[in-house]
């Protein structure tokens, strides 16, 4: 089953307009990433947060977690085409674990 | 600088052929992972490996194998390919981070199509 729960799966926003992803976990979390994606391209990093209450920017994005809930946010504002793609969050679910999980992912569409 | 590299970025196979997809990182890293990505499945854990000679299995491990007989290279074999394993697969690497506290670095990709 999976570990990490991304909500929504898909969406449409208007250029200029905010969009916010969920990343949710059903177990505890060691350190959240947030990667973006263009189709058929690798996985660009986006940041990493790893302590409770912990927020982070770059440029139009900005990523919270909040560790009591078990959850992560991706906020982008004012969107722009360039934010198209398919946006993963993943996660170490234990504290001596290396490996990662990662979620289904968030296709975002632009729309000019 | 390469980063991780992965080859072939596209092949065909034919149900019952075997093939091994090369992933090669040049940054020195101990951990490299294999994950394989599917519509809907996001990315799921295929195999990894902490260090030369040290491999482990991950989320989905059945019909794949590897080695990791340099800190380099970490290839990934299908010896009897099936359709189920058309799938796009990512190599990725990092210092052996525990509990998430690194990035993972991730190679391009290899769209795999087995008919």
């Amino acid at each position: 089953s999976q570990e990490l729960e991304q909500s929504p799966q898909s969406l449409i926003v208007q250029e200029g307009k905010n969009l916010t992803i969920n990343c949710t976990s059903s177990k505890t979390l060691y350190g959240l990433y947030w990667y973006k994606q263009k189709y058929g391209e690798g996985l660009i990093f986006l940041m990493m947060l790893q302590k409770g209450g912990e927020e982070k920017s770059h440029e139009k994005i900005t990523a919270k977690l909040d560790e009591k809930k078990q959850q992560s946010s991706l906020h982008i504002t004012a969107s722009q085409p360039s934010h198209a793609g398919i946006y993963l969050c993943g996660a170490a679910t234990s504290s001596n674990d290396y490996k990662l999980s990662f979620g289904a992912g968030t296709t975002v569409t632009v729309r000019a | 600088n390469a980063g991780v590299t992965q080859t072939p970025k596209f092949q065909v196979l034919k149900t019952g052929q075997s093939m091994t997809l090369q992933c090669a990182q040049d940054m020195n890293h101990e951990y490299m992972s294999w994950y394989r990505q599917d519509p809907g499945m996001g990315l799921r854990l295929i195999h990894y490996s902490v260090g030369a000679g040290i491999t482990d299995q991950g989320e989905v491990p059945n019909g794949y194998n590897v080695s990791r007989s340099t800190t380099e290279d970490f290839p990934l074999r299908l010896l009897s390919a099936a359709p189920s394993q058309t799938s796009v697969y990512f190599c990725a690497s990092s210092y052996p981070y525990r509990g998430g506290s690194g990035e993972l670095f991730f190679g391009e990709g290899s769209r795999l199509t087995v008919l």
